[in-house]
C-alpha cells in the first residue's frame, strides 16, 4: 500500500526558501502511471495545488506560484521534493505531498505545518 | 475566491441524506472528471469519489457522486456523526492552475 511522508523544517524565515521532501514507500516513484505532487492548505482555508512531477521530469505548476516553485524527483531515494523561494507569511500552510494517477489525487501524506516567521 | 463554487456549509440529522454541489465552468468540470475529498478534523484529505461517480475500495456506497454539464454533486445517505467533515471537489482546469479545488463544504450532522 502506497504511503507518503513529508519531512522538512517547520519554520522558515521570510524571504528564504522553503524546502520539503516526500518519501514514498510501498511503491516505486518511477512508476509510469503516477505523478507526484504538492498541495498546501493555509490555516482555516481549503487546499491549493502547488505542483506535480512525473519521474521522467515532466512537471506542472500552479501558475500563481510558478515563478517561485520547483518540484524535483530523486529516483535513487524514492523521494520527491518541493522548493518555494522568497516566502512570505502568506505561504504559511500545511503542506501535503500526494500521488496522482489518471488525474486523481489518490493518496495524501499526513501533512507538515510550515510557518513563515522571523 | 475558488474556481469551483461549493456551499460553505450543509447540515442534516443522523440517518438523513445530504447533497453538496460543486459548480464550475467549461474549462474545468465541463470537460474533465471530478473527484471528491473528505477531510476529517485534524487529518489529511482522503479520496472519496473519483471520475465523477466511482468509489475507491473501502468507501461505503452511502457516498455517491454525479456530474451534469459544469456542475457536480456529492450525495451522502444514512448520515452518521462520523461523517462530520469538510468536503472538497476537485478537477483539472485548462486555465491558470492545472488542478483546482472547491472552497469546501462543512458538513454538520445535527
Amino acid at each position: 500500500q502506497l504511503q507518503l511522508q513529508e519531512s522538512g523544517p517547520g519554520l522558515v524565515k521570510p524571504s528564504e526558501t522553503l524546502s520539503l521532501t516526500c518519501t514514498v514507500s510501498g511503491g516505486s516513484i518511477s512508476s509510469s502511471s503516477y505523478y507526484w505532487g504538492w498541495i498546501r492548505q493555509p490555516p482555516g482555508k481549503g487546499p491549493e495545488w502547488v505542483g506535480s512531477i512525473h519521474y521522467s521530469g515532466s512537471s506542472y505548476y500552479n501558475s500563481s506560484l510558478k515563478s517561485r516553485v520547483t518540484v524535483s524527483v530523486d529516483t535513487s531515494k524514492n523521494q520527491f521534493s518541493l522548493k518555494l523561494s522568497s516566502v512570505t507569511a502568506a505561504d504559511t500552510a500545511v503542506y501535503y505531498c500526494a500521488s496522482m494517477i489518471r488525474g486523481v489525487i489518490k493518496v495524501w501524506g499526513q501533512g507538515t505545518l510550515v510557518t513563515v516567521s522571523s | 475566491q475558488s474556481v469551483l463554487t461549493q456551499p460553505p456549509s450543509v447540515s442534516a440529522a443522523p440517518g438523513q441524506k445530504v447533497t453538496i454541489s460543486c459548480s464550475g465552468s467549461s474549462s474545468n468540470i465541463g470537460n474533465n472528471y471530478v473527484s471528491w475529498y473528505q477531510q476529517l478534523p485534524g487529518t489529511a484529505p482522503m479520496l472519496l469519489v473519483y471520475e465523477n461517480d466511482k468509489r475507491p475500495s473501502g468507501i461505503p456506497d452511502r457516498f455517491s457522486g454525479s456530474k451534469s454539464g459544469t456542475s457536480a454533486t456529492l450525495g451522502i445517505t444514512g448520515l452518521q456523526t462520523g461523517d462530520e467533515a469538510d468536503y472538497y471537489c476537485g478537477t483539472w482546469d485548462s486555465s491558470l492552475s492545472p488542478w483546482v479545488f472547491g472552497g469546501g463544504t462543512k458538513l454538520t450532522v445535527l
